[in-house]
């Protein structure tokens, strides 16, 4: 069974500062990988998606890299703002199932 | 533009009261998911349908049952509610499940549910 995790629980930084959060999946055997954000009391919203045939991804400020023979994505996130304040959660979708593996989150605090 | 939505925002039942969740969609997506999500936690598959065939994960309770009547619309129904079925519970959907590697899922804002 595809157990992903994601660490650390909880992050705070001032603005302006890099953010990088990490996810790893105990199964390589991945169709994709995706990053979401929720905001508190909300839906999640798709920030990126990583085909497993690609190493990264890049969407604006936000850049994902994925390594699957090592079972690792990691999101960077450049020039943080007080915006980016939020719980950003990786999923990863095994193939030719049809559903997603779900990360518990790393919440994200930006001070201003 | 609203692409998954769900009905209503916040339900507050009472132990062992049936409660029906809603989503609709105007994506015309295949795909429909229902998750339970606790607090601080990844969220939980509870069920999904592909167009009509509907798939229940080995661990959802039989307290939950899910219909679709048509493609834009799924529910969830809860028979009796226990306090630990308080969670938000999220609709998404999928234009055909993840059969094309670049396909992802949209996610309606959730309902949250209170047991009293």
């Amino acid at each position: 069974k595809q157990e992903v995790t994601q660490i650390p629980a909880a992050l705070s930084v001032p603005e302006g500062e890099n953010l990088v959060l990490n996810c790893s999946f105990t199964d390589s055997a991945i169709y994709n990988l995706q990053w979401f954000r929720q905001d508190p009391g909300k839906g999640l919203t798709s920030l990126l998606l990583i085909q497993s045939s690609q190493r990264e991804q890049t969407s604006g400020r936000l850049n994902a890299s994925l390594d699957k023979s090592s079972g690792r994505s990691t999101l960077y996130i450049a020039a943080s703002q007080p915006g980016d304040s939020a719980t950003y959660l990786c999923a990863v979708n095994e193939r030719y199932d049809y559903k997603l593996s779900f990360g518990a989150g790393t919440t994200v605090t930006v001070r201003a | 533009d609203a692409m998954v939505i769900q009905n209503p925002r916040y339900q507050v039942t009472q132990f062992g009261k049936p409660v029906t969740l809603s989503c609709s969609q105007t994506l015309n997506h295949n795909v429909m998911y229902w998750y339970q999500q606790k607090s601080s936690q990844a969220p939980k598959l509870l069920f999904h349908y592909y167009d009509k065939d509907f798939n229940n994960e080995a661990d959802t309770p039989d307290n939950f049952q899910s219909r679709r009547p048509n493609t834009s619309f799924c529910f969830l129904d809860i028979r009796s509610p226990g306090l630990g079925d308080a969670a938000m519970y999220l609709c998404a959907t999928s234009r055909d499940g993840g059969s094309s590697s670049t396909d992802t899922q949209y996610f309606g804002p959730g309902t949250r549910l209170t047991v009293l």
